[in-house]
């Protein structure tokens, strides 16, 4: 069973850069059946997807993040990253990485979550 | 339209039927998905593929998609389902892919 773990600051200053990491585990991040992705909750609110990638590289971002976001695959780790620049307090919320289908059909495992707040 | 519309509350009586609707342009070319949300937990999946259930999914669970608007069904709700129920799907624009999330429909089970 595949699972899913992100690792990163828990506390941002404002203006600086969010980086948070997720390893897989049970499981390949070479597999072309699926893309990685990001998912954030901020607090008391809804899911808002941030961005996905396959493992060849290739990237899809929320259009309204665009500019802030970046995200790479490491396979030799069976790893990705997110970066995301220039927080500020809207940026606090709970991160999820995910495993998401390559056609489109559904967001299959998820991580635990991990809270970023953005403050100084 | 790039948005998933959901209601933002519903209600159902225990052991009673209740359906949860959502509503998208993308949901012409893509199934929905649907993901369960329980207070301090991270989502979960319970309905893929327009209709299929995971490993561990009870089958009182079900999906269905019609035009623009997908459904989730859960027929004889127990008081564990009682969560923020979240649809999800896949867009694309030229060789842009999104993924959407519905704004989540809070189930009470009474």
């Amino acid at each position: 069973q595949v699972q899913l773990h992100e690792s990163g600051p828990g506390q941002v200053t404002p203006s600086e850069t969010l980086s948070l990491t997720c390893t897989v585990s049970g499981g390949s991040i070479r597999s072309s059946n699926y893309y990685w992705g990001w998912i954030r909750q901020p607090p008391e609110m809804g899911l808002e997807w941030i961005g996905s990638i396959y493992y060849s590289g290739s990237a899809y971002s929320n259009p309204s993040l665009k500019s802030r976001v970046s995200i790479s695959v490491d396979t030799s780790k069976n790893q990705f990253s997110l970066r995301l620049s220039s927080v500020t307090a809207a940026d606090t919320a709970v991160y999820y990485c995910a495993r998401l289908d390559y056609y489109g059909s559904g967001t299959l495992n998820w991580g635990q979550g991990t809270l970023v707040t953005a403050s100084s | 339209s790039s948005e998933l519309t959901q209601d933002p509350g519903v209600s159902v009586t225990l052991g009673q039927t209740v359906t949860i609707t959502c509503q998208g342009d993308s949901l012409r070319t893509y199934y929905a998905s649907w993901n369960q949300q329980k207070p301090g937990q991270a989502p979960l999946l319970v309905i893929y593929d327009k209709n299929k259930r995971p490993s561990g999914i009870p089958d009182r669970f079900s999906g269905s998609s019609s035009g623009n608007t997908a459904s989730l069904t859960i027929t004889g709700a127990q008081a564990e389902d009682e969560a923020v129920y979240y649809c999800n799907s896949r867009t694309s624009s030229g060789n842009q892919f999104n993924w959407l999330f519905g704004g989540g429909t809070k189930l009470t089970v009474l």
